[in-house]
């Protein structure tokens, strides 16, 4: 199976930050890379897919890249509806796997 | 408006079963890829198992392979999961999520509330 691994595991940033969680894959998974993110007690929620491309209605705030084993996704100007827990899934096979997640608190 | 709403959740024994349903509504069922991903309390996200479209392809994970089973009636907009032999870690919530193939690959585009099954004697 192929395993993700994010870091960090949380981060405390302030509004108006530019933040940035890693995500690496144990094995090429070209660019079959989602990520999502979830608040306290909700769903989670489609931020970007295949390693690039922005969900619906998600704000152009958030970006990712990368391909292979590393990727990053980018927020580039916290709001405070950004405080939530980030996780990274790869799609390249099953079990299509996610990382631990990453959660952003406020400092 | 899309919407998922899983039920069928609760408390049950070591050993016991539990059949848990997701309701859908607003896109045309019989034309998605839908799963099942569960979440221990406080852990992260589990995929658990996959159906296509018409029920003919199935996939599991290895931790419920065996034990739990996936299934679907388009003509009531419906997917279920029929868990047995449960463990006490199969304690989670557990989501219904609609899947959807591109050349980039899966993803999981939008996901019921959760319902919450609790093993414990």
């Amino acid at each position: 199976d192929i395993q993700m691994t994010q870091s960090p595991s949380s981060l405390s940033a302030s509004v108006g930050d530019r933040v940035t969680i890693t995500c690496r894959a144990s094995q090429n998974i070209s660019s079959f890379l989602n990520w999502y993110q979830q608040k306290p007690g909700k769903a989670p929620k489609l931020l970007m897919y295949a390693a690039s491309s922005l969900q619906s209605g998600v704000p152009s705030r958030f970006s990712d890249s990368g391909s292979g084993t590393d990727f990053t996704l980018t927020i580039s100007c916290l709001q405070p509806e950004d405080f939530a827990t980030y996780y990274c899934q790869q799609s390249y096979n099953t079990p299509w796997g996610f990382g631990q997640g990453t959660k952003v608190e406020i400092k | 408006e899309v919407q998922l709403v899983e039920s069928g959740g609760g408390l049950v024994q070591p050993g016991g079963s539990l059949r848990l349903s997701c309701a859908a509504s607003g896109f045309t069922f019989s034309s998605y890829e839908m799963n099942w991903v569960r979440q221990a309390p406080g852990k992260g996200l589990e995929w658990l198992s996959y159906i296509s479209n018409s029920g003919s392809s199935i996939y599991y994970a290895d931790s419920v392979k065996g034990r739990f089973s996936i299934s679907r009636d388009n003509a009531k907009n419906s997917l279920y999961l029929q868990m047995n032999s449960l463990r006490v870690e199969d304690t989670a919530v557990y989501y219904c999520a609609r899947g959807r193939r591109g050349a980039g690959g899966y993803y999981f585009d939008y996901w019921g509330q959760g319902t919450l099954v609790t093993v414990s004697s």
